[in-house]
């Protein structure tokens, strides 16, 4: 079985742009999370997604935000980027959110705002 | 909120040798797992050992195993009999039952393995 996929690995954008990072979960997972690892650090959460519905939101700005479809695979887009938005992009997957359950990382995206 | 602290930036070992790598937290949640995260330089997180915080004994997997103090809020790493595809960057992280509020990560902790 697939393990948690995400899209695309890597890519450079310029100050003020959007981007737009994709994840599909592992078979069978309905809840998505997205995390923000910079450079150095562990990863800071970002949003949470169950059943379609966001369930927890971390200390991020506006100017991030994500949805999940109905085969729960998730976006997440980020405006207006600044040079501080640098970083790898983390999706996490599990069957149903809470710590009850073995939470499965993706590779990641690397992001580079310029 | 949560917090979790891993005070050691960096730690160093001999292949075979045994090394324990140390993580407090915090957390007002009576409802909590705690985790220990492997991210390789592929950058992939991949889950180590879990322990539920409702469990008194010390969770293991084969060459690790924790030291979990609920009391002190002490939750470290032993692995066992080093070897060369241990080295990595290692992640504490505590979750609530719930999980909305997302895995909390502490700072983490580069481990060096000594041929």
């Amino acid at each position: 079985d697939a393990g948690v996929t995400q899209s695309p690995t890597h890519l450079i954008k310029t100050r003020g742009q959007q981007v737009t990072l994709r994840c599909s979960p592992i078979s069978g997972h309905k809840s998505v999370s997205w995390y923000q690892q910079v450079l150095g650090q562990g990863p800071q959460f970002i949003f949470q997604y169950y059943e379609k519905e966001e369930r927890g939101r971390g200390n991020f700005p506006d100017r991030f935000s994500a949805r999940q479809f109905p085969n729960y695979s998730s976006e997440l887009n980020v405006n207006a980027l600044l040079l501080g938005d640098s970083a790898l992009y983390l999706c996490a997957s599990s069957l149903v959110p809470g710590g009850g359950n073995t939470i499965y990382f993706g590779e990641g995206s690397w992001l580079t705002v310029v | 909120a949560q917090t979790v602290t891993q005070s050691q930036p960096e730690m160093s070992v001999q292949e075979a040798e045994t090394v324990t790598l140390s993580c407090t937290y915090d957390t007002s949640e009576s409802d909590y797992y705690l985790f220990w995260y492997k991210q390789p330089p592929s950058r992939q997180m991949i889950l180590v050992i879990r322990q539920e915080a409702y469990k008194q004994q010390n969770a293991t997997e084969n060459r690790f195993s924790v030291n979990f103090q609920k009391a002190a809020k002490s939750f470290s790493l032993k692995i066992s009999d080093s070897q060369l595809g241990d080295a990595a960057m290692y992640f504490c992280a505590t979750l609530s039952g719930g999980g909305a509020d997302g895995l909390t990560f502490g700072k983490g902790t580069h481990l060096i393995i000594q041929p």
